[in-house]
């Protein structure tokens, strides 16, 4: 099984403040047919996930540019280039290269 | 849009299986290259991926869980549903379904007690 580790575990950022969340795979996430299936979701306080991020960059419809994700292999990153309130939540990466498997989540709270 | 909706008893006791079903609406679901998805949530805890099925019928499910977990579909009322036997109080959750992990449904909570 891939299992999926994320860090930190909570991050509290100022307004406006950059902020950045690790995702590391215990396998390389590349699939047999090219793709890398990394990806980031979000879930608001009460709300389901939605998600954020596909293919460890790609922005899906209707995310905000602030968002980007990068990496390869089996280190990857979310960043977030200036927090807003609506960013509070909590943050999962995800990989589906074999199955599916969540990381444990990164709390993001305002300072 | 596509909305989904989780349905099936808040109550379950021990031992027993644990059905839920997922109405889908905004799209057939046995149309397109789609997969659908269900994925529980303790309380305060993270996601965990239970199993799927694509529109061709196949199915894919959790190693950890693949004994106790059935996923089917009923196109002729446009669902999905889950099965998930044997349960214990550890499968007490907000139970989730979701096309393709874009589209998701509220969520049901589940409570596994006798």
């Amino acid at each position: 099984d891939i299992v999926m580790t994320q860090t930190p575990l909570s991050s509290a950022v100022s307004l406006g403040q950059p902020a950045s969340i690790s995702c590391r795979s215990s396998q390389s996430l590349v699939h047999s047919d090219g793709n890398t299936y990394l990806s980031w979701l979000q879930q608001r306080p009460g709300q389901p996930p939605r998600l954020l991020i596909y293919n460890i960059s790609n922005r899906f419809s209707g995310v905000p540019d602030r968002f980007s994700g990068s990496g390869a292999g089996t280190d990857f990153t979310l960043k977030i280039s200036r927090v807003d309130a609506e960013d509070v939540g909590v943050y999962y990466c995800m990989q589906a290269a074999q199955f599916l498997t969540f990381g444990g989540g990164t709390k993001v709270e305002i300072k | 849009q596509v909305q989904l909706q989780e349905s099936g008893p808040g109550l379950v006791k021990p031992s027993q299986t644990l059905s839920l079903t997922c109405t889908v609406s905004g799209v057939s679901i046995s149309s397109g290259s789609y997969y659908w998805s269900w994925i529980r949530q303790p309380a305060g805890k993270g996601l965990e991926w239970l199993g799927l099925i694509y529109t061709s019928g196949n199915t894919n499910y959790n190693p950890s869980l693949k004994s106790r977990v059935t996923i089917s579909v009923d196109t002729s009322r446009n669902q999905f549903s889950l099965k998930l036997s044997s349960v214990t109080a550890a499968d007490t959750a907000l139970y989730y379904c979701a096309r393709d992990l874009i589209d998701w449904g509220q969520g049901t909570l589940v409570t596994v007690s006798s």
